[in-house]
């Protein structure tokens, strides 16, 4: 079975720039989860979507971040315009559609750097 | 707002000793799970505790939830370096989100 696939593994891009993100789940997985990892730290949610809708984007900075899963199978996030502080790795991860089983597999991720 | 705190935060063992990682929560969850991470790698599931009492062993690692007390534990025993990574363990709370502790950091020395 083939894992949660994200791209690109790396970039770098100066501040005030734009960057998307992009996310494919294990086939079948109908939520999908966007989390932030900040160096040091444990992940942080930023959006969760199931199918195509969207089920938590409480903590997502909505003025600069946005995310979208169009057809409810791969999802997109962007950031316009970054800032230093979101240099981070930002990771996919899936779920299965067992009915109590919310184990999340997760994406290689992407790691962001903003100079 | 739900607050996950592991410790310890960094921990250097000896290979051969034993040790525990607790991870205390502060709201009501009877969903917890153990992840792996090595650097620059992403997360691997380890375990998925899923009742009051739960116990699952796999290798020199076992996890164990206590909802009373909101307390899981991921106890070491006979550590080899092969274990040295970075633990973190997740709280599902509804919508089956998760809220990751900060992560314990483990070298295992030879």
């Amino acid at each position: 079975e083939a894992g949660v696939a994200q791209s690109p593994r790396y970039k770098i891009i100066e501040k005030r720039q734009s960057v998307a993100f992009w996310c494919n789940p294990i086939s079948g997985h109908a939520t999908l989860y966007w989390y932030q990892q900040i160096l040091g730290q444990g992940p942080k949610l930023l959006i969760q979507f199931q199918n195509n809708g969207v089920v938590d984007d409480s903590q997502l900075p909505k003025d600069r971040f946005s995310a979208e899963r169009l057809k409810g199978v791969d999802s997109t996030l962007k950031i316009q315009p970054a800032k230093l502080e979101d240099s981070a790795v930002y990771l996919c991860a899936s779920t299965p559609p067992y009915p109590g089983n919310t184990e999340a597999f997760f994406g290689q991720g992407t790691r962001l750097t903003v100079v | 707002e739900l607050k996950v705190e592991q410790n310890p935060l960094f921990l250097s063992m000896q290979e051969g000793k034993n040790y525990t990682i607790y991870c205390n929560y502060s709201t009501t969850s009877d969903r917890l799970y153990w992840y792996r991470q090595d650097p620059g790698k992403s997360l691997e599931s380890l375990f998925v505790l899923l009742s009051n009492g739960a116990v699952k062993q796999e290798g020199r690692l076992m996890a164990s939830l206590d909802t009373k007390a909101r307390l899981s534990t991921l106890h070491i025993t006979a550590a080899v370096h092969d274990l040295s990574a970075t633990y973190f363990c997740a709280v599902g709370t509804s919508g089956s989100r998760l809220t990751f502790g900060e992560g314990t950091q483990l070298t295992v020395n030879p």
